[in-house]
């Protein structure tokens, strides 16, 4: 296992809800990246946090926004829920910033938007 | 911009065969290249990376993967496939200017007939 935790496992919210999602990163680790993964895609960058600032995004809309805190834990919050939202959420940490160094990844919360 | 391909969405390989699993990059700066495997309700485990030196990388569980940068190519392979192989593998690249976004590819399904 990866070290990396994340929860809930399974969550099912209703479109325009608001949903808060958790992970914690391996000790250590100063470096927590959010992906999400649709059904039959691969991941997609949503944004990273380096010692709580964020120091990347994708192509998400703000209603997607994260925390990082200094006990390695991390949240991803999303607004104004859509029925797209409906994937699998994935955080990796990693020890370093930098493009050499790998990502671990946690097991994934399961979100259906209905 | 960054980019990845995996031109096979299922790969069928009999047990005890070799297998390979393809895959296309695109960069701009130096390619930084990830395999990862995905099984079924699981995150993603790391399997192997490419970052500098010999082209030919050793990963985990007996996977290697050849960077060949005239093809810009990443192939996965395995001498002798076991059916416990059987999942979903997904190829990965970080562009060697950025420290933040990895792009995945959509995956392969690799299946290990008995």
């Amino acid at each position: 296992e990866t070290g990396v935790t994340q929860s809930p496992t399974h969550l099912i919210k209703t479109r325009g809800q608001q949903v808060t999602l958790r992970c914690s990163s391996q000790s250590g680790h100063n470096t927590v990246s959010w992906y999400q993964q649709a059904l039959g895609q691969g991941p997609q960058f949503i944004f990273q946090y380096y010692r709580e600032e964020e120091n990347g995004r994708g192509n998400f809309p703000p209603r997607f926004s994260g925390l990082q805190f200094p006990n390695y834990s991390s949240e991803l919050n999303v607004n104004a829920l859509e029925l797209d939202d409906s994937a699998l959420y994935l955080c990796a940490s990693s020890l370093l910033i930098g493009s050499t160094d790998t990502q671990y990844f946690g097991p994934g919360t399961r979100l259906t938007v209905l | 911009a960054q980019s990845v391909a995996q031109p096979e969405d299922q790969v069928n390989v009999a047990e005890g065969n070799p297998l390979t699993v393809k895959c296309t990059y695109s960069v701009s700066g130096n390619p930084y290249l990830f395999w990862y495997v995905q099984y079924p309700n699981r995150g993603l485990q790391f399997l192997l990376k490419y970052i500098t030196g010999d082209n030919l990388v050793k990963g985990s569980y007996g996977f290697e993967a050849e960077f060949n940068k005239s093809q810009t190519s990443f192939h996965l392979k395995k001498p002798s496939a076991l059916v416990s192989d059987s999942a979903l593998y997904f190829c990965a690249v970080r562009d060697g200017n950025r420290d933040d976004k990895i792009i995945f590819g959509k995956g392969t399904r690799l299946h290990i007939l008995p």
